[in-house]
């Protein structure tokens, strides 16, 4: 079965500093996977996403994120915090191919706090 | 194209009554997946329907259940309400339900079970 492990379940930083958000998955083959945030009382909005070919992926809003397959991890980046940046960030995957349909696993998500 | 919507945004309901939510997805998405979502658990997929079939089914027990209509507008029904089922309700789109295809959320409805 596939899981999703997102490291520290608070982050905070000064705006302006660098955003590291962790994201480690656990699947004998690589999966589909997702950065979403959500802010209090809305929906999930999609970052980004790796499917394939690329394995630096860049999102919306200044993020980006590295697929690294030997170290079976999807983190997150952003170079200048911005005080609109905090929210809940959700790490995701879904499996390539089979019947999962429709599926994603989501890692437990990280608070990110931005100081002035 | 308008976002997925949900209703209702917010309903309260007491133990042992049953629960219809409404999901209608973005135009020409067929696929459409409901999640839990609560602080303790986390994010939780309860199941997926693609032209009005149930293709995939997360651990939920029986007391949850959907539906999916030819319009590709979806519900879900929770019977027998426990306090435990107090938490966001959250429906996605995508256009095929396929494992790289984006699942775009909606805003969800919040119940409380009292």
């Amino acid at each position: 079965a596939q899981s999703v492990t997102q490291l520290g379940s608070h982050v905070s930083v000064s705006e302006g500093a660098l955003v590291l958000l962790r994201c480690n998955y656990s699947s004998s083959v690589p999966p589909y996977l997702f950065w979403y945030v959500q802010y209090p009382n809305q929906g999930l909005q999609l970052l980004l996403k790796y499917t394939s070919a690329a394995t630096l992926v860049k999102g919306i809003n200044g993020f980006e994120a590295e697929f690294k397959k030997s170290e079976t991890s999807f983190h997150l980046t952003k170079p200048s915090a911005h005080m609109s940046d905090a929210a809940e960030y959700f790490c995701a995957v879904s499996k390539r191919g089979g019947t999962s349909y429709g599926k994603l696993t989501f890692g437990q998500g990280t608070i990110l706090t931005v100081h002035p | 194209k308008a976002g997925v919507t949900q209703t209702p945004r917010y309903l309260i309901k007491t133990r042992g009554q049953q629960v219809t939510l409404s999901c209608s997805p973005i135009s020409g998405h067929r696929s459409v997946s409901w999640y839990q979502q609560t602080p303790g658990q986390g994010l939780q997929f309860l199941f997926e329907y693609f032209s009005e079939t149930q293709r995939n089914k997360g651990n939920f027990p029986g007391r949850f259940s959907g539906r999916q209509f030819s319009n590709s507008r979806s519900e879900m029904n929770v019977s027998t309400l426990e306090l435990g089922d107090s938490a966001l309700y959250l429906c996605a789109s995508s256009p095929q339900g396929q494992g790289a295809d984006t699942q775009y959320f909606g805003p969800g409805t919040r119940l409380t079970v009292l």
